[in-house]
């Protein structure tokens, strides 16, 4: 069975730094791009960054490039988030997602950390 | 960057209604669209993938449809547990997700 499960979010000051982690289970985790999403309470799903099998390629969104660092230990099948420079509209639940093979979809999903930037 | 519009924002139908949402992206997506379904607190799950094809273990009322730019997603009998909110996704490069439908029950 897939599992991922996210971990390490919390409150952090605006400017402050937070690492988040996603353990991955059930699956060969160096076979698939994985992926970040994030949603702000109330709002929508929001694509952050991905990373690829072999962590060679990553993307990310506009409004983090440059202040957050995706990577991946495939011999801990874990996935990270290093937030760097957070603000206030960073604030969301951060859900980890699995790729796949041959679609272009995310079929698992982790069942989300919350990061709240605040002062 | 691809931009993709969702309507209705939302809507309230019967239990047994036909539940049609649309979904338009802003440049030819091929069939890069999938659905999700999202419920309060719950992670998405993936109901439609490639724009028409069912996920395994996803109930047969959901259905999706189109290709280029313009997409349906269609519920042919509302049921009580279809109460969510549903995202069209496209993943032509970088994926993004349309607005979201909140659909709940009249």
């Amino acid at each position: 069975e897939v599992q991922l499960v996210e971990s390490g979010g919390g409150l952090v000051q605006p400017g402050g730094s937070l690492r988040l982690s996603c353990a991955a289970s059930g699956f060969t985790f160096s076979t698939y791009w994985m992926h970040w999403v994030r949603q702000a309470p109330g709002q929508g799903l929001v694509w952050v960054s991905r990373i690829k099998g072999d962590g060679s390629a990553t993307n990310y969104a506009d409004s983090v490039k440059g202040r957050f660092t995706i990577s991946r230990d495939n011999a801990k099948n874990a996935l990270y988030l290093q937030m760097n420079s957070l603000r206030a509209e960073d604030t969301a639940v951060y859900y980890c997602a699995r790729g796949d093979t041959s679609r272009k979809t995310h079929p698992y999903w982790g069942q989300g950390t919350l990061v709240t930037v605040s002062s | 960057d691809i931009q993709m519009t969702q309507s209705p924002s939302s809507l309230s139908a019967s239990v047994g209604d036909r539940v049609t949402i649309t979904c338009q992206a802003s440049e030819d997506i091929s069939n890069n669209l999938n659905w999700y379904q999202q419920k309060p607190g719950k992670a998405p799950k993936l109901l439609i993938y490639d724009a028409s094809n069912l996920e395994t273990g996803v109930p047969s009322r959901f259905s999706g449809s189109g290709s280029g730019t313009d997409f349906t997603f269609t519920i042919s009998s509302l049921q009580p547990e279809d109460i969510a909110t549903y995202y069209c996704q496209q993943y032509n490069n970088l994926p993004g997700f349309g607005p979201g439908t909140k659909v709940d029950i009249k």
